[in-house]
């Protein structure tokens, strides 16, 4: 069974980054497909970015280009996500989840609240 | 990005109702559809996966159904742990994208 345990919760100034992690259990991290996935206060889902197994790369939605950055490491099955240029519309929980065989998420992590204000 | 739309965004039901909920996508993602059921505070369950797979461990009350466009959630009997809000999810670009979602309430 996997297990996803994220780490705890932040609170940021605008302009800095925040850096969360989400770590395996179960299964190694090069058996899953790590995504990440927000939730602002009483809002919907909006996915982030993730790994694609199908080409081998890390792609992220074109709204996070340039400001968001998913990395893995193996040696501990930590996966990352980093967020730059944090503003206020960031306030959200932040999830990892693993995409199953047909890019749906089957398991997630219990989600870590990042709040900017300043 | 292929943008999907819910509908209703709430809906009022009693125990035992049974209970549809649509969702619409800007482009044939032919049955590249997910379901989930989310409560406050607590990650996101997937229910429903390629349309109308039934993950394991779901109650089959649950059901997925559509093709293309337009998808359907729906529960045939409501449980008093089904008041919950509900997404679907697109995975038929590398774009993924979710709907709006549907909050079932108790009438």
């Amino acid at each position: 069974q996997v297990q996803l345990v994220q780490s705890g919760a932040e609170v940021k100034k605008p302009g800095a980054s925040v850096k969360v992690s989400c770590k395996v259990s179960g299964y190694t991290l090069t058996e899953l497909s790590m995504h990440w996935v927000r939730q602002a206060p009483g809002k919907g889902l909006e996915w982030m970015g993730g790994f694609d197994p199908e080409d081998g790369e890390t792609i992220y939605a074109q709204k996070f280009q340039g400001r968001v950055t998913m990395t893995e490491d193996t040696s501990t099955d930590t996966a990352y996500m980093e967020l730059s240029s944090l503003r206020s519309e960031d306030t959200a929980v932040y999830y990892c989840a693993n995409s199953g065989s047909y890019y749906e998420f089957d398991y997630w992590g219990q989600g870590t609240l990042v709040t900017v204000s300043s | 990005d292929i943008q999907m739309t819910q509908s209703p965004s709430t809906l009022s039901a009693s125990v035992g109702d049974r209970v549809t909920i649509t969702c619409r996508a800007s482009q044939s993602i032919s049955s590249w559809l997910a379901w989930y059921q989310q409560k406050p505070g607590k990650a996101p369950k997937l229910l429903i996966y390629k349309a109308s797979s039934l993950e394991s461990g779901v109650p089959s009350r649950f059901s997925g159904s559509g093709s293309g466009t337009e998808f359907t959630l729906t529960i045939s009997s409501l449980q008093p742990d089904d008041f919950a809000t509900y997404y679907c999810q697109q995975y038929n670009s590398r774009a993924l994208t979710f709907g709006g979602g549907t909050k079932v309430e108790i009438k």
